[in-house]
């Protein structure tokens, strides 16, 4: 079965430490992208990564960090740079940049 | 940059009709997509419309007006299930824009 897979479901860290949300795909698509959303808004992207060994901010980049060293996975990092780290983060990906995405199942962030 | 404006609540009876509306404001446009998200679960493709007309997808049809800078995602025979929120969304160069949403609710 091809898809995209992120874990773990639900995560509770302590303020202040960094914490690496995880994101696969058995897709074969090239690009990838992160997701955050908060209660009642939309998708907000953080980083975004047309191929291997690339990736761009998106639009709220800043506390996040990502790598992209193997076409199938996007790990994410929220740092404790983040101001406000508590979301739902989605990871999702697409055959190239710009195309029609599929989403993982989202990762629910609580940091106390 | 991309600004997109849709409906943030609407409300409809089990078996009518409903239209859900998005303009935008794009630097960079490719086409026009649908996603539906239940509460709590992740969004899911809809529809995608590059062109100007209508796209039908069973109950689901979406339309696109690139000169008006406006779409429609319009669902028909509505039915419980269908309440969730629904995202339109921009394709342009390399990202797709995200709408902040509007959440459909579906009455008996």
């Amino acid at each position: 079965d091809g898809g995209i897979t992120q874990s773990p479901k639900y995560l509770f860290r302590k303020e202040g430490q960094n914490v690496t949300l995880s994101c696969e795909q058995n897709l074969n698509h090239d690009a990838m992208y992160w997701y955050r959303q908060d209660p009642g808004q939309g998708l907000r992207l953080i980083y975004y990564s047309q191929i291997v060994n690339d990736f761009q901010k998106g639009d709220i980049a800043e506390g996040y960090s990502v790598s992209r060293e193997k076409k199938e996975s996007f790990p994410l990092t929220v740092t404790s740079a983040q101001k406000n780290p508590t979301a739902f983060y989605l990871c999702a990906s697409s055959i190239q940049s710009g195309t029609d995405q599929y989403f993982g199942p989202g990762t629910r962030l609580t940091v106390t | 940059g991309q600004s997109l404006e849709q409906p943030s609540e609407v409300t409809a009876v089990e078996g009518a009709i409903v239209q859900i509306n998005c303009t935008y404001q794009t630097s960079g446009f490719y086409g026009l997509s649908w996603y539906q998200q239940h509460d709590g679960g992740a969004p899911t493709f809809l529809s995608y419309n590059a062109l100007d007309g209508l796209e039908e997808t069973g109950r689901f049809s979406s339309f696109l007006s690139r000169s008006d800078s406006y779409g429609y995602l319009l669902l028909q025979e509505l039915q419980m299930k269908d309440s969730a929120s629904y995202f339109c969304a921009v394709r342009g160069y390399q990202k797709v824009t995200f709408g902040t949403g509007t959440k459909l609710q579906v009455i008996p």
